[in-house]
């Protein structure tokens, strides 16, 4: 596709309730990153996946949540047993390669999850 | 653990003065990228440097890397409505880890 998709938009959820966001990288970038972002502050970091190298899991902040990535392209972020403090937009971004010289990320529009 | 420094964490000036943000890492990086964030937006790449004391210009925007590569800074000149957001940087340091290390941002307004 043109740029980075992700959906939903927004998602509104009970806590105790599990939720799936999606990201649809750019076609041919191998590298895909997930970043979640509180209002008015930074970017976290998450996850990235590489080609078909092991993720880095290494951001996730507990092990409610988890990540895939399905032949190379789309991403799944799920969270389980969603909590209030996982409120938050939700950022995925590729690049053509992951470290490389020259290949700035490329952002979605985000998810912005509340949990009620 | 490494950090960026990003600094000062808001502005706020007249249309027309300049504008400079600075970020100071505490270990070498390899590259450091600058991303812009309009209000309720997502971050949009601005450019990348690599070079020691590498110094690039993008209409009124110029970035410099710093001669040790462990700081850089993002000028406006002349600012204008449109430059109002929120600016990042984020270095990558050499080795086999090469993530992004982002700063946390300095918030651009502009009084019309």
């Amino acid at each position: 596709g043109a740029g980075v998709s992700q959906s939903p938009s927004n998602k509104v959820t009970e806590k105790g309730k599990d939720v799936e966001l999606r990201c649809d990288p750019i076609s041919g970038h191998t590298a895909l990153y997930w970043y979640r972002q509180s209002l008015g502050q930074g970017l976290e970091f998450l996850i990235y996946f590489q080609g078909n190298s092991a993720p880095d899991k290494s951001g996730l902040p507990s092990d409610r949540f988890s990540a895939e990535r399905t032949g190379g392209s789309v991403s799944t972020l799920t969270i389980q047993r969603t909590q209030q403090e996982d409120s938050a937009v939700y950022l995925c971004a590729s690049s053509l390669a992951h470290g490389v010289f020259g290949y700035g990320y490329t952002f979605g529009s985000g998810t912005r999850l509340t949990v009620v | 653990g490494q950090q960026v420094m990003q600094i000062p964490q808001y502005q706020h000036v007249q249309e027309g003065e300049d504008f400079t943000t600075y970020c100071n890492s505490s270990t070498t990086l390899s590259n450091i990228q600058w991303y812009k964030q309009r209000p309720g937006g997502h971050p949009v790449f601005l450019i990348q440097l690599v070079k020691s004391g590498e110094v690039k210009k993008q209409k009124r925007l110029t970035f410099q890397f710093g001669e040790a590569k462990k700081n850089s800074s993002l000028h406006i000149t002349a600012t204008q409505t449109t430059d109002v957001g929120t600016y990042f940087c984020a270095g990558m340091k050499a080795g086999n880890n090469r993530k992004l290390i982002w700063g946390l941002g300095t918030s651009l307004a502009v009084n019309p």
